[in-house]
């Protein structure tokens, strides 16, 4: 499995809701990034997060980071139809020469 | 600020043609990134360029090569092109020797007939 996977692949929910995703990734990090992707469109940053960061807000978004366990997640709070995306984590390291690498991706659907 | 712009938006190859897209980053990025998305799925990273060199390259056979210019715009080019090279082929750039976010382009869609 490669670095940055996203869980679940795909996600439903009703307007309102929460709607929360994962990232899981191997390798130490420098920073996770998550971004949103709305169909077929260049990719939009959301939020970045630091390897010495646990958790972190932005608007209706929270990210936590949590090095231990290689794991980051991304909650997106009272969700609106508009939040209807593609969203990927993205980690980078020291170790890849800057470039990201990108998981494929939770896809998100708010029924309104 | 004008942001990353991408040409063409569409493009329409028959196997074995060569295709070249192009890109332009934000004013100020000397790092341009390449990503190649096939349906449905996520970014795998071809090439990075920063202050016109190549600095690392994916997983991804030599027939995929690119070039950065001295205005830091970036050109990818695909030989030989497959039928498997049909994606969105997303370009992205971000400001030298930062690993912070990068600011991507609206892709152009590689279509292989």
């Amino acid at each position: 499995s490669q670095q940055g996977e996203e869980d679940p692949q795909a996600l439903s929910i009703q307007e309102g809701e929460n709607a929360t995703m994962n990232c899981s990734y191997k390798t130490s990090i420098n920073n996770l990034q998550w971004y949103r992707q709305n169909s077929g469109r260049g990719l939009v940053h959301l939020i970045l997060i630091r390897s010495n960061e646990r958790e972190k807000h932005s608007g209706r978004l929270r990210v936590t980071l949590d090095t231990s366990k290689k794991s980051s997640s991304l909650l997106i709070t009272a969700s609106r139809a508009a939040d209807t995306a593609s969203y990927f984590c993205a980690t980078v390291s020291g170790t890849n020469a800057g470039k990201s690498t990108f998981g494929d991706g939770t896809t998100l659907t708010v029924k309104p | 600020e004008a942001g990353v712009t991408q040409s063409p938006t569409h493009l329409i190859k028959t196997r074995g043609q060569q295709a070249t897209l192009r890109c332009s980053p934000i004013s100020g990025h000397t790092s341009v990134y390449w990503y190649q998305q096939a349906l449905g799925l996520g970014l795998q990273f071809l090439l990075w360029y920063d202050e016109g060199e190549e600095r690392n390259r994916g997983n991804f056979p030599p027939r995929f090569s690119g070039r950065q210019f001295p205005n830091y715009s970036s050109e990818l080019n695909v030989n030989a092109l497959e039928l498997e090279d049909s994606a969105l082929y997303l370009c992205a750039s971000r400001t030298s020797g930062t690993y912070n976010e990068q600011f991507f382009g609206p892709g152009t869609r590689l279509t292989v007939l």
